[in-house]
């Protein structure tokens, strides 16, 4: 089963800037369906991007995905005080996997 | 709008059961692929299953497969999770959830969750 390594743990930004946050397959990916997730403290999740670099419906133009084979990445280009909560990237292999989530705070 | 509305979390003994349900409203429950996802405290999202929109596959994790059975009934919009077997490591708020059509598993919707207590 393919192994979903996000990076950093915690990324520490002042409003404005970029956020890039990794996510990394144990093995290259043989479909796109890689997903990502924001999600609040004491809230459900919320769906950000599906096959890799596609946004779903009512998502700012800030977050953005890309990547293929075992690299992806989430970049929020111009961090904002409500951008503050847990990303976690997620693939439909063989079966679901989640990654282990980055943790994203305002400075 | 799209409203899923779970119920039927609680405390359980371990080794008892439990039935969770999720009511759907806001979209077309029978075309929609549909599932459940947990999230045990201070941990990562862990898939628990996935059914298709007539409720005839579901598809399972391997940590809760010959424990718990999904199904659905598309006359009621209504999902139900019968979990059996119950063990301490099911402890999570579980999800349930609703597939982006095509997307491959991403999901567009979640209710509020269900906290399940396994415990003494």
């Amino acid at each position: 089963e393919i192994v979903l390594t996000q990076s950093p743990g915690t990324l520490s930004l002042s409003p404005g800037d970029r956020a890039a946050l990794s996510c990394r397959a144990s093995q290259s990916l043989s479909n796109n369906y890689l997903t990502w997730y924001q999600q609040k403290a004491g809230q459900a999740p919320r769906l950000l991007i599906y096959g890799a670099s596609s946004r779903a419906s009512g998502i700012p133009d800030r977050f953005s995905g890309s990547g293929s084979g075992t690299d992806f990445t989430l970049t929020i280009s111009r961090l904002e005080p409500e951008d503050v909560a847990v990303y976690y990237c997620q693939h439909l292999g063989t079966g679901l996997t989640f990654g282990g989530g980055t943790r994203v705070e305002i400075k | 709008d799209v409203q899923l509305l779970e119920s039927g979390g609680g405390l359980v003994q371990p080794g008892g059961s439990l039935r969770l349900s999720c009511l759907a409203s806001g979209f077309t429950f029978s075309n929609s692929v549909m599932g459940w996802v947990r999230q045990a405290p201070g941990k990562r999202l862990e898939w628990v299953s996935v059914i298709s929109a007539d409720g005839r596959t579901a598809f399972y994790a391997d940590y809760v497969k010959g424990r718990f059975t999904f199904s659905r009934d598309n006359s009621v919009d209504t999902l139900y999770l019968q979990m059996n077997s119950l063990r301490a490591e099911d402890t999570a708020v579980y999800y349930c959830v609703k597939e982006l059509a095509g997307s491959g598993w991403a999901f567009d919707s979640w209710g509020q969750g269900t906290l399940v207590t396994v415990s003494t």
